[in-house]
């Protein structure tokens, strides 16, 4: 089974600042998906195949990464963006333990 | 639109029974594979269960392998868990959630509860 580590497990940004978060492989994979969820919600789609956009998710996310190293990366950070981000891999259909991203 | 509407969740004792059902509707059911996926109280996302388009495949991590059986009624439009033999960190809120053709999740329901204690 494939392990996946996100980090770091808790920040904060402000208002317009750049955002990157990290989710670690223990095995190489092909693609990373990723997903926001905002308190009482359900997890939406909201990266998958390593970088493409789900419909609806504003232009300043990306996604990158191969092999055991991926990132979500937020251009320009709004107060919308705060929630926990996910990531997960479909070979084994493991999750990350997630990343909670706050507004200052 | 593309809904999934979870239900059944509710409290039950160590070593008991459960049935969960998710209604489908806005997309043709019958040509997605289907999965769960629950939540833990400490926020851990957890996969539980996949089954192909058709209902012939199926799949399940070892944690519930034995305990739980995933299965779909295509003519209803509804996916189903059948739980047993449940334990305290079955303990989570269970997710319906539609397998995207890039093998992720690109719809996932409300959610239905399961607390198992005694």
């Amino acid at each position: 089974q494939i392990v996946l580590t996100q980090s770091p497990a808790i920040m904060s940004a402000s208002p317009g600042e750049k955002v990157t978060m990290t989710c670690s492989a223990s095995s190489s994979i092909s693609y990373m998906h990723w997903y926001q969820q905002k308190p009482g919600t359900s997890p939406k789609r909201w990266i998958y195949d390593t970088s493409k956009l789900a419909s609806g998710v504003p232009a300043r996310f990306s996604g990158s990464g191969s092999g055991t190293s991926y990132s979500l990366t937020i251009s320009s950070m709004e107060a919308e963006d705060a929630a926990t981000y996910y990531c997960h891999q479909r070979s084994s259909f493991t999750f990350g333990s997630g990343t909670k991203l706050e507004i200052k | 639109e593309v809904m999934l509407v979870e239900s059944g969740g509710g409290l039950v004792k160590p070593g008991g029974s459960l049935k969960l059902s998710c209604a489908a509707s806005g997309f043709t059911f019958s040509s997605y594979a289907m999965s769960w996926v629950r939540q833990t109280p400490e926020k851990r996302l957890e996969w539980v269960a996949t089954i192909s388009s058709g209902g012939s495949y199926t799949y399940y991590p070892d944690s519930v392998k034995g305990r739980f059986t995933i299965s779909r009624d295509n003519a209803k439009n509804t996916l189903y868990l059948q739980m047993s033999s449940l334990r305290s960190e079955d303990t989570a809120m269970y997710y319906c959630a539609r397998q995207g053709y890039d093998g992720d999740f690109d719809y996932w329901g409300q959610g239905t509860t399961l607390t198992v204690s005694s």
